[in-house]
């Protein structure tokens, strides 16, 4: 059972924005960085958001991240269909002296 | 272009050992923060083992004094010793890098299969 915990599923329509939210607690999110990553089932996951709101190169600016106290969201603006994947966050926690992933959320273009 | 390729999965029975490999390429791998992380089949990812670019390593509680990490620089490779294996270390097994001192793991292998079946 993960200390962070994502909704199981998110959806919208094409052109849509999703949230998804990653709620923790004061020894992880409230302290640390949070990241979050996209996997697509089959493939190895990929680094989306990392120090809370930054966004590697060749990420598009259509994902965006946030954070307060000790929650954290992950936006997705303009949904396409090849958005469809399991998204999670990832943050260290202090108190388990491990870095953990969300519980993942699964999200669906309809 | 940055590589990272896994291999030494396989099927091992419950008490057995196995080694991890994850050769790395096009870039300073001694520069880099390393790193291992397991998918169970459709679950979620969990965290297995780090360690840094001067070789201090770190294990969450699941695997403390069963799984050892370790690198060898000068061939740019990550390793993965696992001992004592149980079937819930049936997984998908990662590697992944990250910035030294960071947790921003940017670019990670296709992953190696490990089953713990009798």
């Amino acid at each position: 059972q993960s200390v962070l915990t994502q909704p199981p599923s998110a959806s919208g329509t094409p052109g849509q924005r999703v949230t998804i939210s990653c709620s923790g607690g004061s020894s992880n999110i409230g302290r640390n960085y949070v990241y979050w990553y996209q996997q697509v089932p089959g493939t190895a996951p990929k680094l989306l958001i990392y120090r809370n709101n930054q966004r590697p190169s060749g990420v598009p600016d259509r994902f965006s991240g946030s954070k307060s106290g000790t929650s954290a969201s992950l936006a997705i603006s303009g949904l396409r269909s090849d958005d469809e994947a399991d998204y999670y966050c990832a943050t260290w926690d202090d108190s388990l002296s491990a870095y953990v992933f969300g519980t993942g959320t699964k999200v669906t273009v309809l | 272009e940055v590589q990272l390729v896994e291999s030494g999965g396989g099927m091992v029975q419950p008490g057995g050992s196995l080694r991890l490999s994850c050769a790395a390429s096009g870039f300073a791998f001694s520069g880099y923060d390393m790193h291992w992380v397991r998918q169970t089949t459709g679950k979620g990812l969990e965290w297995v083992s780090s360690i840094g670019a001067v070789g201090d390593s770190y294990y969450p509680d699941s695997v403390k004094g069963r799984f050892t990490i370790s690198r060898e620089n000068g061939k740019n490779s990550l390793y993965l010793q696992m001992d004592s294996l149980r079937a819930g270390d049936t997984a998908v097994y990662y590697c992944a890098r990250s910035s030294e001192g960071l947790l921003d793991f940017d670019y990670w292998g296709q992953g190696t299969l490990v089953t713990v079946s009798s």
